[in-house]
């Protein structure tokens, strides 16, 4: 098993460019989720989603926008990049169930926008 | 905006020695749980706890939880150089989306 990916690993954008990051899991987990990682700041959650055809806002959904149209893929958008954007992405997957909702984790997206 | 906080920032110790990292948050929860990261990669789990466990162990691990003074210790004993990483705790302050919200991190380094 693959576990969690993300594609892709690297990116350089400009401002106002556009992407789409993608997560996939092969766990068949219901949960998923996108965080944004910059320093000292810890992870913070953009969207997450708790089934295919789901979608919800977290902390800081501002400037993204998700999609969840398969149960093992959860992509994350961005359709105005923004220098504030730079980042490190992660994707999680969660089973989900009350006491057991560990998350599972991608390798990450390192975005830098110019 | 952060539930839990990690405490010390930065903790830096020689191989064999125990390390002790400290988590507070801010509202009730359903579980904690902790969480490596190794430089430049995604994050691991480690343990979970749930609210009504006072502690736990898996391996050289060991966590706490005393929810009356809503904090969370993790013990690392007999360190070793593979345990240079990052390591953060999260929480569940239940729902049925069972998201999670994570502190800023304690950067452990193990010196050989």
């Amino acid at each position: 098993n693959a576990g969690v990916t993300q594609t892709p690993k690297f990116r350089v954008l400009k401002t106002g460019q556009s992407m789409t990051l993608l997560c996939a899991q092969d766990m068949n987990h219901e949960y998923m989720y996108w965080y944004r990682q910059d320093p000292g700041m810890g992870l913070r959650l953009i969207h997450y989603s708790v089934g295919e055809g789901t979608t919800a806002k977290g902390e800081v959904p501002d400037g993204y926008n998700v999609s969840r149209l398969k149960k093992q893929n959860f992509l994350l958008g961005l359709e105005s990049a923004a220098p504030s954007q730079t980042s490190v992405y992660f994707c999680a997957s969660s089973g989900g169930g009350a006491g057991n909702n560990e998350q599972f984790f991608g390798p990450g997206t390192r975005l830098t926008v110019l | 905006s952060q539930q839990g906080e990690e405490d010390p920032q930065a903790l830096s110790i020689q191989e064999g020695e125990n390390a002790t990292m400290n988590c507070s948050y801010k509202t009730s929860i359903n579980n904690l749980q902790w969480y490596r990261q190794n430089s430049g990669r995604g994050l691991v789990h480690l343990i979970l706890i749930r609210s009504n466990e006072r502690e736990k162990h898996s391996g050289r691990l060991r966590v706490t939880l005393d929810t009356s003074k809503k904090s969370s210790s993790l013990l690392i004993t007999a360190s070793r150089a593979a345990d240079t990483a990052s390591y953060f705790c999260a929480t569940d302050a239940g729902g049925s989306n069972y998201k999670l919200t994570f502190g800023k991190g304690t950067l452990l380094t193990v010196n050989p």
